[in-house]
């Protein structure tokens, strides 16, 4: 079992460019997260889904969109990059409801936006 | 906004010492997560507390929960190099199951 992957695990965008970041588990879980991780604040939850076809905002969706077209993979975009977006973006995924079980993490993708 | 605050922000101890952190939330909860992280790594989940518990243990690590004070506490017993790391307790914005993870306590355990 890989548990959770997560690509690239690095990247450097400019101002207005856009990527899509992959996170993929191999565990079956219906639920899949997405967060941002910045100095000082802890994690931030970007969007979650519940389950194929399903996406939901968090805390901080703005300027992000995801999409979990397969039940084994939650991608998030990011359509103009902003700098204020350079972060570490961590996905997870949990059986069900997150707080009912622990959640897998992935190891990270550091973005940085020039 | 961030549900749970770890406090302190930084704890600095010494090998075969024991090493406490607090994590305060703000709304009622389904259930309290500690996790780890190691630098440079994703998290690893330590412990689940539900809200009708109190206590739980595993291995050198206890956490207890106090409703009441809407608060929580990690305590590492004998604390080793290798637990040198943060430490996130996450809950769910008033039973939501939505998970919030606060700020962190930064533990370095001197050898």
């Amino acid at each position: 079992n890989a548990g959770v992957t997560q690509t690239p695990k690095f990247r450097v965008l400019k101002t207005g460019q856009s990527m899509t970041l992959l996170c993929a588990q191999d565990m079956n879980h219906e639920y899949m997260y997405w967060y941002r991780q910045d100095p000082g604040m802890g994690l931030r939850l970007i969007h979650y889904s519940v389950g194929e076809g399903t996406t939901a905002k968090g805390e901080v969706p703005d300027g992000y969109n995801v999409s979990r077209l397969k039940k084994q993979n939650f991608l998030l975009g990011l359509e103009s990059a902003a700098p204020s977006q350079t972060s570490v973006y961590f996905c997870a995924s949990t059986p069900r409801q997150a707080m009912m079980y622990e959640q897998y993490f992935g190891p990270g993708t550091r973005l940085t936006v020039t | 906004s961030q549900q749970g605050e770890e406090d302190p922000q930084a704890l600095s101890i010494q090998e075969g010492e024991n090493a406490t952190m607090n994590c305060s939330y703000k709304t009622s909860i389904n259930n309290l997560q500690w996790y780890r992280q190691n630098s440079g790594r994703g998290l690893v989940h330590l412990i689940l507390i539900r809200s009708n518990e109190r206590e739980k243990h595993s291995g050198r690590l206890r956490v207890t929960l106090d409703t009441s004070k809407k608060s929580s506490s990690l305590l590492i017993t004998a604390s080793r190099a290798a637990d040198t790391a943060s430490y996130f307790c996450a809950t769910d914005l008033g039973g939501s199951y939505i998970p919030t993870f606060g700020r962190g306590t930064s533990l370095i355990v001197h050898p």
